[in-house]
């Protein structure tokens, strides 16, 4: 039963503390999207790669926020450094998209950040 | 800024009856999406109808597309207490193959 996994599950940090997540899409997936989730602005799209390129990341804060994928069954991001702002339930999804179409994503369990 | 917009926002109902949940977007699109998230959970995908589709079935749900109204439907037929989560639409960014989510309707399905 493929899936996404995301590690870890829960975080709790101190402000100024790097944090790093970690995401293994599913197999044979070309597409990697990084959403935030928080109950003010809903579910943000931060980034997405293709086929391991970074495609966007308009939506990500620039200057503390990175997004890459070493290979193809790791994307990370990363925060550094950390603010209480950043507190939110950040999700992982993979999907294989193809030429003119758009197909479902297959979202990981989240991460829950909890910056004090 | 959101392109699908669920309403309404809460919907509470008894086990049994049927839950309809609406989508409105802005641009045209090529298809669209509806996703659950159960608390604390992943979102998962539930049914994509496309453009040229103006209904869609799935189990007890059906999913309708007006295209020249811009909006979209979510019917759940025989609700169950399981069926109590957040409901999105999805919708193609435009010139992204990327999806903007809208803001969700939470369903509770009273036993």
């Amino acid at each position: 039963d493929a899936r996404v996994t995301q590690t870890p599950r829960d975080k709790v940090t101190e402000m100024g503390q790097e944090v790093t997540m970690r995401c293994q899409p599913i197999l044979g997936h070309n597409t990697v999207f990084w959403y935030r989730q928080t109950m003010k602005q809903g579910l943000e799209l931060l980034a997405y790669f293709r086929n391991r390129a970074p495609l966007d990341d308009s939506g990500m804060p620039k200057d503390r926020f990175s997004a890459e994928m070493p290979d193809a069954t790791l994307a990370t991001l990363k925060i550094q450094p950390s603010e209480p702002r950043d507190s939110a339930v950040y999700f992982c999804a993979s999907g294989l998209v193809l030429a003119g179409d758009y197909n479902e994503q297959f979202f990981g369990p989240g991460t829950r950040l909890t910056v004090l | 800024s959101q392109q699908g917009e669920e309403d309404p926002q809460a919907l509470s109902i008894q086990e049994g009856e049927n839950a309809t949940m609406n989508c409105s977007y802005k641009t045209s699109i090529n298809n669209l999406q509806w996703y659950r998230q159960n608390s604390g959970r992943g979102l998962v995908h539930l049914i994509l109808i496309r453009s040229n589709e103006r209904e869609k079935h799935s189990g007890r749900l059906r999913v309708t597309l007006d295209t020249s109204k811009k909006s979209s439907s979510l019917l759940i037929t025989a609700s169950r207490a399981a069926d109590t989560a957040s409901y999105f639409c999805a919708t193609p960014r435009t010139g992204r193959r990327a999806l903007t989510f809208g803001s969700g309707t939470r369903l509770q399905v009273q036993p």
